[in-house]
């Protein structure tokens, strides 16, 4: 069935570094592919989305772009801060594969980021 | 525009008791979708309702069931609950015809057996 992999966390890294967050999936169909958010004692928030090949996603500094060929939406931000400290989440939706429309996620990774 | 509201915040229940959790759809959306998230994991999809009927429905047991009234709210419950039924439950919504796979999650709803 569809599936999505994520890097283990924790990633730790120091204000203004380059963040890359990796993501890989398994899908049968044509599925569109999901960042999201999730602050300390918060639901999730929709970071970005990129519904076919080549798409980029970008939203408040982080971008993925969704590559069929290697089967990954890899998130990056060039320059992280502090309030970007969160668990991220990688997820698909399949409406015409194996999740038939629910959302498929990955574990999370949880970023910290030092001042 | 409201978004997706969660009913309550926390709750703490006792092994086999009854739970219902509540959710009310961002403004426009028609469709919800529940997910059960344990400490640690990602979110994992209970059901999915629209138009009052269940859709779809993940690998949860029919301790978990749910329902839709007509303004589009809806309503999760959970039967005889274990220890591993505490986690984070998430409702989250869509709209049917034009964006379906695009969902906006609520704040989710903390419970906690004991």
């Amino acid at each position: 069935g569809d599936s999505v992999t994520q890097m283990e966390g924790p990633v730790t890294l120091s204000e203004e570094a380059f963040l890359t967050i990796n993501c890989t999936y398994t899908a049968t169909g044509y599925p569109s592919l999901f960042w999201y958010v999730q602050y300390p004692g918060e639901g999730l928030q929709l970071l970005l989305k990129a519904t076919k090949a080549d798409d980029k996603g970008s939203n408040k500094g982080f971008e993925a772009t969704y590559r069929k060929e290697t089967t990954s939406f890899h998130l990056e931000k060039g320059s992280v801060q502090v309030s970007d400290s969160a668990v991220y989440f990688c997820a698909l939706s399949d409406p015409w594969g194996g999740s038939q429309g629910n959302l498929i996620f990955g574990k999370g990774t949880k970023l910290s980021v030092k001042p | 525009d409201a978004g997706v509201t969660q009913s309550p915040t926390h709750l703490i229940k006792t092994r086999g008791q009854q739970v219902t959790l509540r959710c009310s759809p961002k403004s426009g959306h028609d469709t919800v979708s529940w997910y059960q998230q344990a400490l640690g994991q990602g979110p994992q999809f209970i059901f999915q309702y629209y138009e009052e009927e269940e859709r779809q429905r993940g690998n949860f047991p029919d301790r978990f069931s749910g329902h839709q009234f007509p303004n589009y709210s809806s309503e999760l419950n959970v039967n005889a609950l274990l220890l591993g039924d505490s986690a984070l439950y998430l409702c989250a919504s869509s709209l049917a015809l034009t964006d379906t796979d695009t969902q906006y999650f609520g704040p989710g709803t903390r419970l906690t057996v004991l």
